[in-house]
């Protein structure tokens, strides 16, 4: 079974500073790892995902994630926040190609100007 | 590509009927979709595991009899919602797997279903 964990359902930063969101995940099998996000009212937006080989994987909009499987984490980054990037970010997990995705509770992220 | 439409956006019944919703593959062939629901500021659940052909795979916890299911082709899954009750306002949305583009899954935009 499968299940992830997002550290914080809030979080703020000021526009121009380092964004980073949290996630633990826990499986049985070799995870497949994604980011999603959500603005108001709307389905949801891929932003990036982790299968196999190279841990650290890029995004869109200046998103990557680096899956540590040491950690059993995989937390969302980028360099420098946008206004534009306040929305609600959901981490999930798979167990493998045709599997299910399960979500994390989510974040929601906070532009200060 | 990789277009998942889901249709209505938005839908406002009362309380009794039933609500049908329809998720569709617009460039591709899905054998499996997945149908969530999501309470206001909550994560989403997954409800139920939609395969084209056979009976779908319900979550613990989720009515069968009341969120009916049905993937009669490879590109149309429905959702109904029977005997529609307050409790059941939610927003859903599904998902489904593009066979030719690998991982990862796209999702529909989302209904909005309020019953009153």
């Amino acid at each position: 079974a499968q299940s992830v964990t997002q550290l914080g359902s809030h979080v703020s930063v000021s526009e121009g500073a380092l964004v980073l969101l949290r996630c633990n995940y826990s499986s049985s099998v070799p995870p497949y790892l994604f980011w999603y996000v959500q603005y108001p009212n709307q389905g949801l937006q891929l932003l990036l995902k982790y299968t196999t080989g190279a841990t650290l994987v890029k995004g869109i909009n200046g998103f990557e994630a680096e899956f540590k499987k040491s950690e059993t984490s995989f937390h969302l980054t980028k360099p420098s926040a946008h206004m534009s990037d306040a929305a609600e970010y959901f981490c999930a997990v798979s167990g493998g190609r045709d599997d299910k995705i399960i979500f994390g509770k989510g974040t929601r992220l906070h532009i200060l100007p | 590509g990789a277009v998942v439409s889901q249709h209505p956006s938005r839908v406002i019944c009362k309380s009794g009927t039933s609500v049908k919703i329809e998720c569709r593959s617009l460039d591709f062939q899905a054998t499996t979709m997945f149908w969530y629901r999501q309470f206001p500021k909550q994560s989403l659940m997954l409800m139920a595991t939609s395969n084209e052909g056979s009976k779908a795979t319900y979550e613990q916890g989720v009515e069968k009899d009341k969120f009916l299911i049905n993937h009669a082709s490879l590109t149309l899954s429905t959702l109904t919602v029977t005997s529609a009750h307050p409790e059941d306002s939610s927003f859903y949305i599904c998902s489904a797997r593009d066979p030719r583009r690998g991982y990862g899954y796209t999702f529909g935009s989302g209904t909005r279903l309020t019953v009153v």
